[in-house]
């Protein structure tokens, strides 16, 4: 089956620590997307990848930071130096990056919890 | 800047037919896309308008208006699992999306 896979669902950690979320897809897009979502709140666009080994910062992007080494992957590492890091956290994918009518597709998210 | 306004919550009866606004001023206009999102899980994609007028999809049609910077998702035959947030969002022409806040819809029996 193809689709974008997050993983923990759930995650905890305590205040001061780094903390990597995991996102792989394996519908071959090109573009990959981090969004964080707070109650009452749209998404916001955290970084943005439309090809290997190149990403570019979203709205909110202090605070984290991204890798695309591989074309299935983007992790995302939420650092100690993000102020509310508490927060649903949704990846996303599409075909190309841009593209008028390229939709994207996203994962079933990680919430993060900070203690 | 980019702006894009939804109602916050509604609310509707099983069987009715809903309209959900949605308004945007943004720099740049190269589409716009409709998500549904169920609480606690990822948004699903509804719709995709970029031409003025209707597009149904079964129960669910979108409509867009350019030149107004205006869209409505119209919810017919409506189900209890329909109740979710219905989020909207435009494509500004960048490699990007900007969302809205997204409406909550709550379906009572």
């Amino acid at each position: 089956d193809g689709g974008i896979t997050q993983s923990p669902k759930y995650l905890f950690r305590k205040e001061g620590q780094n903390v990597t979320l995991s996102c792989e897809q394996n519908l071959n897009h090109d573009a990959m997307y981090w969004y964080r979502q707070d109650p009452g709140q749209g998404l916001r666009l955290i970084y943005y990848s439309q090809i290997v080994n190149d990403f570019q910062k979203g709205d909110i992007a202090e605070g984290y930071s991204v890798s695309r080494e591989k074309k299935e992957s983007f992790p995302l590492t939420v650092t100690s130096a993000q102020k509310n890091p508490t927060a649903f956290y949704l990846c996303a994918s599409s075909i190309v990056a841009g593209g008028a009518s390229d939709t994207q597709y996203f994962g079933p998210g990680t919430r993060l919890t900070v203690l | 800047g980019q702006n894009i306004d939804q109602p916050t919550e509604m609310t509707a009866t099983e069987g009715a037919i809903v309209q959900i606004n949605c308004t945007y001023q943004t720099s740049g206009f190269n589409g716009l896309f409709w998500y549904q999102q169920h609480a606690g899980e990822a948004p699903t994609f509804l719709s995709y308008n970029v031409l003025d007028g209707l597009e149904e999809k079964g129960r669910f049609s979108s409509f867009l208006s350019r030149s107004k910077g205006y869209s409505y998702l119209l919810l017919k035959e409506l189900q209890m699992k329909d109740s979710a947030s219905y989020l909207c969002a435009v494509n500004s022409g960048y490699s990007t999306l900007t969302f809205g806040k997204g409406t909550m819809l709550l379906v009572s029996p």
